[in-house]
């Protein structure tokens, strides 16, 4: 059966902290990795990792992705209260689906 | 350009009732796939249409159908819903298949039976 864990499921930091959030997988037919931002409703879009080792970086977040040892992490420097979201973990499989992580509750406080 | 758009964004319905989600692709999207997220949980894959045919099913039962038309929209039908039903029913858009393809997510309907 195809799992993403997440880890932490939780995390509280202060504002200007970095934060390292992890995505493992055991999937069928692996395609891509995808990680979303989830504050109220939709899911936004952040990064879409196909190769192992290339850094993706938009502003103060990046994402690498390890096809080896089955995993990717998700970073944020410099955070800010905005960062304040569910981060969910995705990857893209052969049978046309997304399996979603639980996601990562990150709370910034001021 | 517009985003996914969902239809409608809220609603209840009582146990034993039916119900249809409506979803439009980003222009240009070929591929429409919902999903359905409870609360505190990641979004669970039920169904992908691509080109109008079905690519893709997850572990719903058959209560749930699909289907998606001629300009690329698609429709999510729930029968003889449960209380379990309720959930954020997600739809997302790529402009083709899983491969490579960047997936954008709409607003949700967020669906309560009573």
């Amino acid at each position: 059966e195809d799992k993403v864990v997440q880890s932490p499921l939780s995390l509280v930091v202060h504002e200007g902290d970095t934060v390292t959030l992890n995505c493992s997988y055991e999937v069928t037919n692996f395609r891509s990795l995808l990680w979303y931002k989830q504050e109220k409703k939709a899911p936004t879009f952040l990064f879409m990792l196909t190769s192992s080792g290339i850094e993706k970086k938009s502003g103060r977040l990046s994402s690498i992705l390890d096809k080896k040892e089955l995993f990717s992490i998700l970073n944020i420097t410099a955070t800010q209260t905005g960062d304040s979201a569910v981060y969910l973990c995705a990857v893209g499989t052969g049978a046309q689906k997304l399996v979603f992580g639980q996601g990562t509750r990150l709370t910034i406080n001021p | 350009d517009a985003g996914v758009t969902q239809s409608p964004t809220h609603l209840i319905k009582t146990r034993g009732q039916q119900v249809t989600l409506r979803c439009s692709p980003i222009s240009g999207h070929k591929s429409v796939s919902w999903y359905q997220q409870v609360l505190g949980q990641g979004p669970q894959f039920i169904f992908q249409y691509y080109e109008k045919e079905e690519r893709g099913r997850g572990n719903f039962p058959d209560r749930f159908s699909a289907r998606q038309f001629p300009n690329y929209s698609s429709e999510l039908n729930v029968n003889a819903l449960l209380l379990g039903d309720s959930a954020l029913y997600l739809c997302a858009s790529s402009f083709g298949t899983i491969s490579g393809n960047t997936i954008y997510f709409g607003e949700g309907s967020w669906l309560t039976v009573v």
